[in-house]
């Protein structure tokens, strides 16, 4: 039974234009949240982060919105860049367990 | 900076084989864990450790064993192998309750 779900296995979005990534959770005990992006055959790298006591966390062209009541959180990306093409994974995390999304594959079109 | 090395990269077994991936880190990194990647299932939490000579298991730890003998080392032991454990296997530490350091994966088949 997944507790974080990422229902958009895909996303295609113009260069410049904003690229929005949501995330659903099942465990209300999940205490911080994380965004991981991922090439092929590479390992994940961090992206981004957000506590539970905030609803927003802010990096660069980066950022990331918690609703608690609604279990939701999404990650903003502006403007979308060619780079950005990549697989994204939304985390959470309670005690020392890290549980991931199925991911969501951001294509960025020239 | 090495970071967190996985080997080997890639790896093809016969199922009821068994062998060990390797894990080190250079980070000083208490807590470290094993994931697998499927297709459609994300990055599911195989075993992981919050120092040595403590380990834990997580979502999916059955037919794979772990140690945690040294602060850098972190083995998966696949005892008997089997098709279904056919995946990317990722390797990740962490100090605290931060952002998750991954190797870049090891690529297992078995047949």
């Amino acid at each position: 039974d997944q507790q974080v779900k990422q229902n958009s296995p895909s996303l295609s979005v113009q260069e410049g234009r904003i690229s929005i990534l949501n995330c659903d959770y099942t465990n209300s005990m999940f205490d911080y949240f994380l965004w991981y992006k991922k090439y092929p055959a590479e390992g994940p790298t961090f992206l981004i982060s957000i506590s539970s006591i905030k609803d927003k966390n802010e990096d660069g062209r980066f950022t990331v919105f918690l609703n608690k009541s609604a279990k939701h959180l999404s990650l903003h990306i502006v403007p979308s860049q060619p780079g950005d093409s990549a697989v994204y994974f939304c985390a959470a995390s309670v005690d020392y367990k890290l549980s991931f999304g199925a991911g969501t594959t951001v294509t960025v079109r020239a | 900076n090495a970071g967190v090395t996985q080997t080997p990269k890639f790896q093809v077994l016969k199922t009821g084989q068994s062998m060990t991936l390797q894990c080190a880190q250079d980070m000083n990194h208490e807590y470290m864990s094993w994931y697998r990647q499927d297709p459609g299932m994300g990055l599911r939490l195989i075993h992981y450790s919050v120092g040595a000579g403590i380990t834990d298991q997580g979502e999916v730890p059955n037919g794979y064993n772990v140690s945690r003998s040294t602060t850098e080392d972190f083995p998966l032991r696949l005892l008997s192998a089997a098709p279904s454990q056919t995946s990317v296997y990722f390797c990740a530490s962490r100090v605290g309750l931060r952002e998750l350091f991954f190797g870049e994966g090891s690529r297992l088949t078995v047949l």
